[in-house]
């Protein structure tokens, strides 16, 4: 089975300064990746995903993903964050028919 | 286009009881499903559906049935609700989910119950 792995329950930082979600994954084959974004009682939001290609991949909100192969990673980044980045984000992989999502990982970004 | 909504957004039951969660999509999605989730645990699949008339269980199926009769339609049923029900409910849909599909899944604004 696939799997993805968010190993920071919680990430802060201060507005303005760059903001780095981890995400590490487990898979046989080629591994889908994605990152999905869910602010307080809303649904989740897509914001980008990887298949093939460049290891970096530019999303949604000014957020991009790194794909390291060799690392196992597809942690997700955005140079300069605002307060409004401040959300629970989770990473998922493709597993069959389904996603397998990590445990989502907090972000807060303080004024 | 609504996208995926859902209905009720809460919802409390007692032990015992049974309700149904309502989920429509109105992008002609061949793939719907059904997530709960809980705190620390992301998001587990109940339920998917992989067209009209055709569903399968995911990893967390008890205690849950659900129907495919239309395209735009996936009610989730619970038969009879028990506290370890209490959580947050998506249902999703994207186009396709064949085994290998890219396709991305959009996800409706949830429903969150609570059983007494």
């Amino acid at each position: 089975a696939q799997s993805v792995a968010q190993p920071e329950d919680q990430v802060n930082v201060a507005e303005g300064n760059p903001l780095t979600v981890k995400c590490t994954y487990s898979v046989s084959g080629n591994p889908y990746l994605f990152w999905y974004v869910q602010y307080p009682n809303r649904g989740l939001q897509f914001l980008l995903k990887y298949i093939t290609g460049d290891n970096l991949v530019k999303g949604s909100y000014g957020f991009e993903a790194e794909f390291n192969k060799s690392q196992t990673s597809f942690h997700l980044k955005k140079p300069s964050a605002l307060v409004s980045d401040s959300a629970l984000y989770f990473c998922a992989v493709r597993d069959g028919y389904k996603l397998s999502f990590g445990a989502g990982t907090t972000v807060t970004v303080r004024a | 286009n609504a996208g995926v909504t859902q209905t009720p957004k809460f919802q409390v039951l007692k032990t015992g009881q049974s309700m149904t969660l309502q989920c429509a999509q109105d992008m002609n999605h061949e793939y719907m499903s059904w997530y709960r989730q809980d705190p620390g645990m992301g998001l587990r699949l109940i339920h998917y559906s992989v067209g009209a008339g055709i569903t399968d269980q995911g990893e967390v199926p008890n205690g849950y049935n659900v129907s495919r009769s239309t395209t735009e339609d996936f009610p989730l049923r619970l038969l009879s609700a028990a506290p370890s029900q209490t959580s947050v409910y998506f249902c999703a849909s994207s186009y396709t989910q064949r085994r290998y599909s890219t396709d991305t899944q959009y996800f409706g604004p949830g429903t969150r119950l609570t059983v007494l």
